[in-house]
């Protein structure tokens, strides 16, 4: 799977977007984004995933640049309840494959 | 709605017990994880499992093991608690599209 490199920490005000990023430079053509977040002492969450394409869901929006060698997470109206761990992981789709979890980036939203 | 549970959720045992930690899933996937998270270190590996008899070794399994006897069920048991395996446990199932759903987590302390 390919490595990723994330700011150890960001902070945002509270209602404007938060925009996480993320580079893979050594992705490769079959392997997805993936991002996680966790909040303080419960279990990892799913948030977003994307191979090439934009992504939107109810929780956030992934942007994958064209060469696919970084990524940004964007929460577009941040809470103080997204104050989490976020983690980007580059792996490939079949289900049996691992998460490699790394630091991963603290957000904290502030009032 | 399905979901992914654990228990307990906390946990205190003395060194040298062995101890069995509980994880269910009601979504019927085939494939589930055994992750632990301690500071520093982010999230790894214990073992996972592709289906009903199918048990794998992950990153850090010594005096881990696990049995996959049902779908739905994972326990997780340490043969001999040592002080080096207080930590917190999380478990995981992945859909058929890979997605990873974690637990509430495990806290385990062992003295």
């Amino acid at each position: 799977d390919a490595k990723t490199t994330q700011p150890p920490s960001m902070d945002c005000a509270e209602g404007r977007a938060a925009n996480l990023p993320c580079n893979h430079s050594t992705i490769s053509g079959n392997e997805y984004v993936y991002w996680y977040r966790q909040i303080h002492s419960q279990g990892p969450q799913y948030i977003i995933h994307g191979l090439k394409n934009n992504e939107t869901n109810e929780m956030a929006s992934l942007i994958i640049t064209e060469d696919r060698k970084s990524s940004t997470l964007i929460l577009p109206h941040a809470t103080l309840r997204d104050t989490a761990v976020y983690y980007c992981i580059v792996r490939g789709r079949n289900a049996g494959n691992m998460l490699t979890f790394g630091g991963g980036t603290r957000l904290m939203v502030k009032p | 709605d399905a979901e992914i549970t654990q228990s307990p959720r906390h946990k205190i045992t003395e060194t040298g017990r062995q101890v069995t930690l509980a994880c269910h899933q009601t979504w019927n996937h085939n494939n589930m994880f055994w992750y632990r998270q301690d500071l520093g270190h982010g999230l790894r590996l214990i073992h996972y499992s592709y289906g009903v008899h199918d048990t794998n070794k992950g990153e850090v399994s010594d005096g881990y093991s696990v049995s996959r006897s049902n779908t739905e069920d994972l326990p997780l048991t340490l043969e001999s608690a040592a002080s080096s395996q207080t930590s917190v446990y999380f478990c995981a199932s992945s859909d058929p599209g890979g997605t990873q759903y974690f637990g509430p987590g495990t806290r385990l302390l062992v003295l």
